[in-house]
């Protein structure tokens, strides 16, 4: 056990519609990041937050956005969704940000029809 | 661009014999890099991690090794064990981490009995 909790496990809802995930992070870490893993692609890096900022962002669309609440948890949200969006979405976290292994939570597994 | 690149999407290997899984990087700015392990429905587990200014780091039956000037690291497990089958991502991160880990597409390892 990571000690990362991600909810739900599974989503499945319709094009179009708007989605949350959600992630509680280790006790004691600072940093959330949220990667996609679609069929056959490694892990792709969207966006990580230090502290309840923006820390750095990657492959994420426009569509997506995220943020860390105060008590350090965050939450993805995925709107207009497309069929293209069904993915497994990994939140981790870290102590810091530099140089620290990330540690996952076990997923989010979304599936657009 | 694929910048961390593991060539081999799976490996099969007999029990108590040496495992090598091994992966190349294209980006000279990378200058930590992590093995994470994951199974089947679960979050990506972090196993070893080794920094640009060594060559060689050990832990237990795992040791990683990073030749800079080949672009290659290379993940050894010895012995093998029936319970290290399973999907073995390399990933590697520069300036401290600032963009996150950027992953490959993984490598299934398969141990006999």
């Amino acid at each position: 056990d990571s000690g990362v909790t991600q909810t739900p496990k599974h989503l499945i809802t319709a094009t179009g519609q708007r989605v949350t995930l959600r992630c509680s992070p280790r006790s004691g870490d600072l940093s959330v990041y949220w990667y996609q893993q679609s069929l056959d692609q490694g892990l792709q890096f969207l966006i990580q937050y230090y502290n309840g900022e923006e820390r750095a962002k990657g492959n994420i669309l426009e569509r997506f956005s995220a943020q860390q609440f105060p008590d350090l948890h965050s939450e993805l949200n995925l709107s207009s969704l497309e069929l293209g969006d069904s993915a497994l979405y990994f939140c981790a976290s870290s102590v810091i940000y530099e140089n620290s292994p990330l540690h996952f939570g076990n997923g989010t597994r979304l599936t657009v029809t | 661009d694929q910048q961390v690149k593991q060539n081999s999407p799976s490996l099969s290997v007999q029990e108590g014999r040496i495992s090598i899984l091994n992966c190349d990087y294209t980006n000279s700015m990378f200058d930590y890099f992590l093995w994470y392990k994951k199974y089947p429905a679960e979050g990506p587990t972090f196993l070893i991690s080794i920094s640009s200014i060594k060559d060689k780091n050990e832990d237990g039956r795992f040791t990683v090794f990073l030749n800079k000037s080949a672009k290659h690291l290379s993940l050894h497990i010895v012995p093998s064990q029936p319970g290290d089958s399973a999907v073995y991502f390399c990933a590697a991160s520069a300036q401290g981490g600032a963009d996150g880990l950027t992953f490959g597409k993984g490598t299934h390892l398969i141990i006999q009995p």
